[in-house]
């Protein structure tokens, strides 16, 4: 079974500087799937970033860099120059391939709260 | 492009009573799923559907039951609310491919009393 952790409940950081959201996986599927949502007080989900398991570089988009280190089974998020309207909720999810379909599932972790400080 | 929408946005239930929850969605997405989020956790699985005409259970399926109506919809119906069914229902969306990423509509609040 797959398994999403992400240790740090809260995070705290200053407006203009860099944050790390931390994510640990554990699959025994090869070929697999990392996301990262935002969910602001406002409660939808904003899909951030992918990384695929076979991607040979780190998935960056805009101020979201994912740094995927395969051995480690860890995808952490990195967004760079906090904004204020970065203060939300951020999920880390695997995809986890349904054999029996063409679909797939995410597998979501419980999530880290980020507050971004004037 | 609406993306996905869900409707209603917010529901009140009293424990025995029935409700459906709708998902639409313009992105011509093959795959459609329902997930529910508690307070402090991350979204679970109840249903999804691979294509239309298939339907297949997830995570907590147990006490909803599914309907993929057409490509575009797919609804998710509550027989006898419990209170433990007390969550906030996202549908989401994805393409033909696996790799595609999942799109999520705006949830929908229920309260079941």
């Amino acid at each position: 079974a797959q398994k999403i952790t992400q240790t740090q409940p809260g995070m705290f950081v200053q407006e203009k500087e860099a944050v790390t959201l931390d994510c640990t996986y554990d699959t025994s599927d090869p070929s697999y799937g990392l996301f990262w949502y935002k969910q602001p007080s406002s409660g939808e989900m904003i899909f951030l970033i992918y990384q695929g398991s076979y991607d040979q570089q780190n998935a960056t988009e805009g101020r979201y860099s994912l740094n995927f280190q395969k051995a480690r089974k860890s995808a952490n998020l990195v967004i760079s120059a906090s904004q204020l309207g970065d203060s939300a909720m951020y999920f880390c999810a695997m995809r986890e391939s349904l054999q029996e379909t063409s679909g797939s599932r995410l597998t979501f972790g419980e999530g880290t709260q980020l507050t971004v400080n004037p | 492009n609406a993306g996905v929408t869900q409707t209603p946005k917010f529901q009140v239930l009293k424990t025995g009573q029935s409700m459906t929850l709708q998902c639409a969605q313009d992105m011509n997405h093959n795959s459609m799923y329902w997930y529910r989020q508690d307070p402090g956790m991350g979204l679970r699985l109840i249903y999804y559907s691979a294509s239309e005409g298939t339907t297949d259970k997830g995570e907590v399926p147990n006490g909803y039951n599914v309907s993929r109506l057409n490509k575009r919809e797919f609804s998710l119906r509550l027989e006898s609310a419990a209170p433990s069914q007390t969550s906030v229902y996202f549908c989401a969306g994805q393409g033909p491919n696996r790799q595609e990423t999942q799109y999520f509509g705006p949830g929908t609040r229920l309260l079941v009393l």
